[in-house]
């Protein structure tokens, strides 16, 4: 069975400090996909990032940043230089690789970020 | 280019009442997720729906049931309502293909059964 760990549940930090978030996951399915996600109050989920379990280069998007180790099974990322538009939840989520269309995904119970001015 | 809608965006129901809840899904995109979010907690996958058909079903009982559309909308119906499942309702969608595995989510439906 698959499942996705976020330890930390809140964390509040003063704007422009850096933040990371972590992500633990097991399954053992040998190629799968990890994701984020962002939750602001309206509910929906934005769509951050997606990798995929045999390219382990980590990734840069402006001040957002993942860091993915496959011998931890883990999937961390960074926010530098914090914005209070970055208060949100943020969601990890974990979905077998099938062929076309998509599997299911797993989340963890997801990680409040305060940021305040 | 429209994404992921669902309605209604909130409603109210009596214990043992019956809901449906509306999806369309991303322009382009056939295959419609559900998930149940209940307070404080991550999604949890409810079913899956790829060319009219149930595909993939999670830990929910016979209660929960759904439908897909030739237009690739679908409808999420929850039947004898319980208390518990006043959750946030949310619909993903997804194509076929080299982008086929990443998700985009609707903004939900909110349920509150009383």
């Amino acid at each position: 069975a698959q499942k996705v760990t976020q330890a930390q549940t809140e964390i509040s930090v003063v704007e422009k400090e850096d933040v990371t978030l972590d992500c633990v996951y097991e399954t053992r399915d040998t190629t799968y996909y990890l994701f984020w996600y962002k939750q602001p109050p309206s509910g929906e989920l934005v769509f951050l990032i997606r990798r995929n379990s045999f390219d382990e280069q980590n990734e840069i998007s402006g001040r957002y940043s993942w860091n993915f180790q496959k011998s931890t099974s883990s999937f961390n990322f960074t926010i530098t230089a914090s914005q209070v538009v970055d208060s949100a939840v943020y969601f990890c989520a974990l979905s077998e690789i099938n062929t076309g269309a998509n599997s299911k995904l797993t989340f963890g119970k997801g990680i409040t970020l305060s940021v305040r001015p | 280019d429209a994404g992921v809608t669902q309605s209604p965006t909130h409603l109210i129901k009596t214990r043992g009442q019956q809901v449906t809840l509306r999806c369309s899904p991303k322009s382009g995109h056939d295959t419609v997720s559900w998930y149940q979010q209940a307070l404080g907690q991550g999604p949890q996958f409810i079913f899956q729906y790829y060319e009219e058909e149930e595909r993939q079903r999670g830990n929910f009982p016979d209660r929960f049931s759904g439908h897909q559309f030739p237009n690739y909308s679908s409808e999420l119906n929850v039947n004898a309502l319980l208390l518990g499942d006043s959750a946030l309702y949310l619909c993903a969608s997804t194509g076929a293909g080299a982008l086929g595995n990443t998700i985009y989510f609707g903004e939900g439906s909110w349920l509150t059964v009383v």
